[in-house]
């Protein structure tokens, strides 16, 4: 059974750093890319940022550019989101997901608040 | 980028009605469409992947089909569970960028 858990996030004051994490199972994790999307409050998905899996190559949007840094770690299974720089505008739920191939897995989120 | 242009927006629909919802890609995408719904407070459920494929568990009232770039979201018979939004994800290549959203709301 696949499962993506990611962990992470919290309040934090903008400017302020955050890192996010997200653990993958039951399916070969350095075979795939892996991706973040988020959702602000009463808004739509945004696709944030993806990494590749064993050739790695790293994706950022516009949004998020020279500010969030994506890595994995496939030694163990998991992905992780680094947000420096935050503003408000980066509040979200994140969602981790395996987005490619024929069917996509996504976890559950976690609330990332940017507030002072 | 490759641009998910969905419609429409929103949707004001009875219980029993047939619904379609489009998506339309800027380019191909062979046939990696996803199709998720969404409720508030919710994570997006996946119902199909690759265009026409129903997820597992997921009523075989919904379904969905492909012309060239034009992929479609069909609920055959709507029932008050459906009603929340309904978003078009493509997986073809990075950014698997999303469509903006569907409201799908009761009449």
């Amino acid at each position: 059974e696949v499962q993506v858990l990611e962990s992470g996030g919290g309040l934090v004051q903008p400017g302020g750093s955050l890192r996010l994490s997200c653990a993958a199972s039951g399916f070969t994790f350095s075979s795939f890319a892996m991706s973040w999307v988020r959702q602000a409050p009463g808004k739509g998905l945004e696709w944030v940022s993806a990494i590749g899996g064993a050739y790695v190559g790293t994706y950022y949007a516009d949004s998020v550019k020279g500010r969030f840094t994506i890595s994995r770690d496939n030694s163990k299974n998991t992905v992780y989101l680094q947000m420096n720089s935050l503003r408000a505008e980066d509040t979200a739920i994140y969602y981790c997901a395996k987005l490619g191939g024929l069917r996509p897995y996504w976890g559950q989120g976690t609330l990332v608040t940017v507030s002072s | 980028d490759i641009q998910m242009t969905q419609s429409p927006s929103s949707l004001s629909a009875s219980v029993g009605d047939r619904v379609t919802i489009t998506c339309r890609a800027s380019q191909s995408i062979s046939t990696y469409l996803n199709w998720y719904q969404q409720k508030p407070g919710k994570a997006p459920k996946l119902l199909i992947y690759t265009a026409s494929s129903l997820e597992s568990g997921v009523p075989s009232r919904f379904s969905g089909s492909e012309t060239g770039t034009d992929f479609t979201l069909t609920i055959s018979s709507l029932q008050p569970e459906d009603f929340a939004t309904y978003y078009c994800q493509q997986s073809y290549s990075t950014p698997q960028t999303f469509g903006q959203g569907t409201k799908l709301e009761i009449k």
